[in-house]
């Protein structure tokens, strides 16, 4: 049970802002909200975490609703390397991340 | 240098065969971990170790045996392969298992069985 939601798949331009959403309304006080990549043929890799706050790395930014019961991975300019399935998933503490399906992201050259 | 390493990265088998995959981290990381990714593309935990100990077994067949020598191995033994055993296993390890944990993981195994 991944207990996140996420659209199947989603399009960009290359070079255009990508925005991708994440719904986790059962998400408890201490969860974290991770997110991790999965580049064609290999394996996921971190790309982003938050608790409450925004988050921003050299790879993203992580876009936490106030209620926390939903987030957004941002990725600024996208290109074709960051074609990939992105995961959102929730991180407890002390369990193995759990992955749901997540969003299969295309870039268009 | 590979942070996770598997090796092999492709093994194809006939039914039956028993084989190995095995999994070694350079990060020092003290919790290492399984994954499957079936065809459909889910990837399911199957087990993870901390210090040497098992502390999560999924509902994984007993076909299936994990084996970790030390902190920086985890290996997989599958007993009488099958079919539906066919997919890419992952090997993962992180720094510890509670509190935030960040997975490192392996390129994987693309494990078929004919």
């Amino acid at each position: 049970d991944a207990k996140t939601t996420q659209p199947n798949s989603m399009e960009s331009n290359e070079e255009e802002p990508v925005h991708l959403p994440c719904n986790h309304s059962t998400i408890s006080g201490t969860d974290y909200i991770h997110w991790y990549r999965q580049l064609p043929s290999q394996g996921p890799e971190y790309v982003i975490h938050g608790l409450t706050s925004n988050v921003n790395n050299r790879m993203a930014s992580l876009a936490i609703a106030e209620d926390r019961k939903s987030s957004t991975l941002i990725l600024h300019r996208a290109t074709l390397r960051d074609a990939a399935v992105y995961y959102c998933i929730l991180e407890t503490g002390n369990t193995p991340l759990v992955f749901g399906k997540g969003t299969r992201l295309s870039v268009i050259a | 240098d590979t942070a996770v390493s598997q090796t092999p990265k492709y093994l194809v088998t006939q039914m039956g065969n028993d084989k190995s995959i095995k999994c070694e981290q350079n990060l020092g990381h003290d919790t290492m971990y399984w994954y499957k990714q079936d065809s459909k593309k889910f990837l399911k935990i199957m087990f993870s170790y901390n210090n040497k100990e098992l502390i999560i077994n999924e509902t994984v067949p007993n076909r299936f045996s994990p084996k970790s020598p030390d902190k920086a191995h985890l290996n997989l033994h599958i007993n009488s392969l099958e079919l539906g055993d066919s997919a890419v296993y992952f090997c993962a390890s992180s720094q510890d298992w509670v509190g935030v944990v960040f997975q490192f993981f392996g390129p994987g195994t693309r494990l078929t069985v004919l």
